[in-house]
């Protein structure tokens, strides 16, 4: 079974303040997505990464995906208080299973 | 405007009884999905249609049913619901031919389901 953990479950910082999000597998993925929910609505897609040792930026908001593509970087610069939300990395499984799998998630809350 | 639309929002059972839950999605979509989250364990895949007329089993697939009506909907049964089934359930859809294809999962709001 494909596990995806991700670090910390919480995080609460001021405005202002950087912060990382690790994604991390013992298994291999074909690609990585990182989806942002929030309170009462359904996940939304921010990035999808795909090549090992890729770097996307969004923004405030730097992707990376593992050499081995095995984990996965969210790191946010100067949070603010919109980016409050709980954050899921998924992996889409290669091979057999070719399945999407869910990370345990991240919830971010960022205080003005 | 709608996207992928969930009904209904918020239902609360008694162990064993049964409903559905109903999803529609009005982009054309070929793969539709439920999942369930519940604390700390993230989205956990209940089943998937990978194209109208085909349905799979994801990783919880237990006490569950599905039917991919037409294109747009794809809905999910409880025959007898069990406490361990309270959660928040999902409908996503993609425009990929399958989960493999690494495409974006587009969601509903969810519908909150609570089992006495």
């Amino acid at each position: 079974t494909q596990l995806l953990e991700q670090s910390p479950q919480f995080l609460s910082i001021q405005e202002g303040e950087n912060l990382t999000v690790y994604c991390n597998s013992s298994s291999v993925f074909s690609s990585l997505q990182w989806y942002r929910q929030e309170p009462g609505e359904g996940p939304v897609l921010l990035v999808t990464v795909v090549t090992g040792g890729e770097v996307k930026k969004l923004k405030r908001l730097t992707f990376q995906f593992g050499d081995a593509r095995k984990d996965s970087s969210l790191h946010i610069t100067a949070a603010q208080p919109g980016d409050t939300g709980l954050y899921l990395c998924a992996g889409v499984v290669p091979y057999n299973t070719d399945k999407l799998i869910f990370g345990t998630g991240t919830r971010l809350q960022v205080f003005p | 405007n709608a996207g992928v639309t969930q009904t209904p929002k918020f239902q609360v059972l008694k162990t064993g009884q049964s409903m559905t839950l109903q999803c529609a999605q009005d982009m054309n979509h070929n793969s539709m999905y439920w999942y369930r989250q519940d604390p700390g364990m993230g989205l956990r895949l209940i089943y998937y249609s990978a194209s109208e007329g085909t349905t799979d089993k994801g990783e919880v697939p237990n006490g569950y049913n599905v039917s991919r009506l037409n294109k747009r909907e794809f809905s999910l049964r409880l025959e007898s619901a069990a406490p361990s089934q309270t959660s928040v359930y999902f409908c996503a859809s993609s425009e990929e031919g399958g989960q493999f294809r690494a495409g974006e999962l587009f969601f509903g709001e969810g519908s909150r389901l609570t089992v006495l």
